[in-house]
């Protein structure tokens, strides 16, 4: 079955960086994007950015370019976010979900099972 | 930037129908995309492309989208559909998320 797998809870401290995985599997890894959208304790969800997995194209969200790096790799159908500088309020679940661009941008239909990275002193 | 306004919370009895709506301007000329979650939960897609159920997704959950204003609507809610509901749209290529509706039953 189609699903994303992501990699295990992290703990860091303040101006660390951490770097999370997202394993695909199920479909062709290159024939969707992979968005990356976190979500803070109690709040909503945050688009990070996304990178196309056939070009390595990226785009990232503003308030994250200069801390963020998205990268793949496709012999082992695996994207990466790398997020740096890591400050209390970067403590969230990350997720990663993949979209379809085809003509146009299209919907996240799966997601990840979330990642939490805890940022404390 | 381009932004997408939700009401923060909703109730409803059980068997009632909940329209929850999202709001962003010109919305309407491009495609919403619903997600549901539940507390613990990744997100799941409810509606794409305004109006469309991904399969498994059961007929009370429609949706609409017209002028400003897309709309998420369960007919005959019920108790396991109590979660936070999210709006999206593409801005050119950057995704904008609704800040979400918490709707209880």
């Amino acid at each position: 079955q189609v699903q994303l797998v992501q990699s295990g809870a992290e703990v860091k401290k303040p101006g660390a960086s951490v770097k999370v995985s997202c394993k695909a599997s199920g479909y062709t890894f290159s024939d969707y994007y992979i968005q990356w959208v976190r979500q803070a304790p109690g709040q909503g969800l945050e688009w990070m950015g996304w990178i196309n997995p056939n070009s390595g194209g990226i785009n990232y969200a503003q308030k994250f370019q200069g801390r963020v790096t998205m990268t793949r790799d496709t012999s082992i159908s695996t994207a990466y976010v790398e997020l740096s500088g890591l400050k209390s309020d970067d403590t969230a679940v990350y997720y990663c979900a993949r979209t379809l661009v085809v003509v146009k941008y299209h919907g996240m239909d799966v997601w990840g099972q979330g990642t939490t990275v805890t940022v404390s002193s | 930037s381009y932004e997408l306004t939700q009401s923060p919370a909703l109730s409803v009895s059980p068997g009632q129908t909940a329209i929850i709506t999202c709001s962003g301007h010109k919305l309407g000329d491009k495609n919403a995309y619903w997600y549901q979650q539940k507390p613990g939960q990744s997100p799941v897609m409810v509606i794409y492309e305004d109006m469309k159920r991904p399969s498994g997704i059961p007929e009370r959950f429609s949706g609409s989208n017209s002028g400003n204003t897309a709309t998420l609507t369960i007919s005959g809610t019920q108790g396991m559909d109590e979660a936070d509901y999210y709006c999206q749209a593409w801005d050119s290529n950057t995704v904008v998320f609704g800040g979400g509706t918490k709707l209880t039953v």
